[in-house]
């Protein structure tokens, strides 16, 4: 079955513990991409990859960081967490042509509680 | 740069009712629109696209949606609902040649009884 796998799908830490949460995708997409949703909000993209070794900021990077090593997995890590970054943040993966059109695949989310 | 704009938060309607979820965007150049749903805990699924062609599009569950290319919208409509409706729906848009979507805040819809 064709999926975006996330975890953990709920966490809570305290400030300025590291974390990392995982995503990994089976569909051999190109571009993968972590959104933040919050009440209000929408989705914000925080970070992008094209491919391997390709990655770039997006509208709200900071306090997180991105790997690429392997085209199917690109996890969030954030370094230090603090409580602004309560949030429910998604992964998804598109084909590279998809992107524009839409074709995005999203995982069920991760809900990340930082005391 | 392209943004969009949900109009309505919060929109409640009853079983079998009609409705609107509204939605404007803006943009510079050509773009791509797209409505997407949420189910409660679930991640997001493509609802209807827009790329070109007949302004009107029609998606899954019975859902259709309206390009105005003058008044910039693109509201998501459906004449009868069923509570299985029930969920946080997202207008997207994307400028053509870019590799990116913006979001709108969302609108949860609620189908009462």
């Amino acid at each position: 079955e064709a999926q975006v796998t996330q975890n953990p799908r709920y966490l809570i830490t305290v400030t300025g513990k590291k974390l990392t949460v995982t995503c990994s995708q089976n569909m051999n997409h190109e571009y993968m991409s972590w959104y933040r949703q919050d009440p209000g909000l929408g989705l914000r993209q925080i970070y992008y990859s094209m491919n391997v070794e390709v990655t770039d900021k997006g509208d709200v990077p900071e306090g997180y960081k991105v790997s690429r090593k392997e085209k199917r997995n690109f996890p969030l890590i954030l370094e230090s967490p603090s409580p602004n970054q309560t949030s429910l943040y998604f992964c998804a993966s598109s084909p590279l042509a998809g992107v524009n059109t839409g074709e995005l695949f999203f995982g069920e989310g991760s809900r990340l509680t930082v005391l | 740069a392209q943004s969009v704009t949900q109009l309505d938060s919060q929109v409640p309607v009853f079983e079998e009712a009609p409705v609107e979820l509204r939605c404007n965007y803006s943009s510079s150049v050509s773009v791509y629109l797209f409505w997407y749903v949420q189910y409660p805990n679930q991640g997001l699924q493509l609802l209807l696209k827009y790329l070109s062609g007949s302004t009107l599009v029609k998606g899954i569950n019975g859902f259709e949606a309206e390009f105005n290319k003058s008044q910039t919208s693109f509201h998501l409509r459906k004449p009868s609902v069923h509570i299985s409706d029930t969920a946080e729906y997202f207008c997207a848009v994307s400028e053509q040649g870019a590799q990116k979507l913006v979001f709108g805040q969302g609108t949860r819809l609620t189908i009462n009884p």
